[in-house]
């Protein structure tokens, strides 16, 4: 069973900075098939990327995805003010599926 | 457009059984899966278990083997998640998310579950 560990737990940053966001996995996430989500209070998660690199349709090209094996990262540009949020990622190349346990991206 | 609409919000005690339903609607129920993921409050993001509707063949994840069955019913294009022994940890917002190749890029609106005595 694959776990994935996020960091950091809380990245505080300001609209318009960089946000870099780790996702580690314990053993190697297959074909790099490795998610991120987007979630906001109240609210489902929102697809961001998939394929551990394609964006999801409608998602801005500030939002980017990278790595393979067991280290990927998603790196949001310029932080807008509706990207502060918790991000989590999945991996769904074996069973049983799993999440990280999210980053929350705060306003500094 | 795909939609999952989700059953509504339940109080269950201690020991119970919940069953939360899923419908979709748009797109063709039989040819993706459908996973149940739940938040528990404050928490993040748990994976249950699937089902592949066009096979009738659920898995689960081992912390919840025994305890939840999947099932899905093709003629109404609603899947449903039952959870037995309820306990007050599984006061959560149980999801549905429809997989095409593994990730979901739709999900229902959530069902909150309260178990309490």
């Amino acid at each position: 069973e694959i776990v994935l560990t996020q960091s950091p737990g809380t990245l505080s940053l300001s609209p318009g900075e960089r946000a870099t966001l780790s996702c580690r996995a314990s053993q190697s996430v297959s074909s790099s098939y490795l998610a991120w989500y987007q979630q906001k209070p109240g609210q489902a998660p929102r697809l961001l990327i998939y394929g551990a690199s394609s964006r999801a349709t409608g998602i801005p090209d500030r939002f980017s995805g990278s790595g393979s094996g067991t280290d990927f990262t998603l790196t949001i540009s310029r932080l807008e003010p509706e990207d502060f949020a918790v991000y989590y990622c999945q991996q769904y190349g074996s069973s049983p599926r799993a999440f990280g346990q999210g980053t929350k991206v705060e306003i500094k | 457009q795909v939609q999952l609409v989700q059953s509504g919000a339940e109080v269950k005690k201690p020991g119970s059984s919940v069953k939360v339903s899923c419908k979709a609607s748009g797109g063709t129920f039989s040819s993706y899966t459908i996973s149940w993921v739940r938040q528990a409050p404050g928490q993040g993001l748990e994976w249950m278990g699937r089902i592949i509707p066009i096979l009738g063949i659920a898995n689960y994840a081992q912390k919840f083997q025994g305890r939840v069955t999947i099932t899905a019913d093709k003629s109404t294009s609603t899947a449903y998640m039952e959870l037995s022994s309820l306990r007050s940890e599984d006061t959560a917002v149980y999801y549905c998310a429809r997989g095409s190749s593994g990730w979901y890029l739709h999900w229902g609106q959530g069902t909150l579950v309260t178990v309490s005595s």
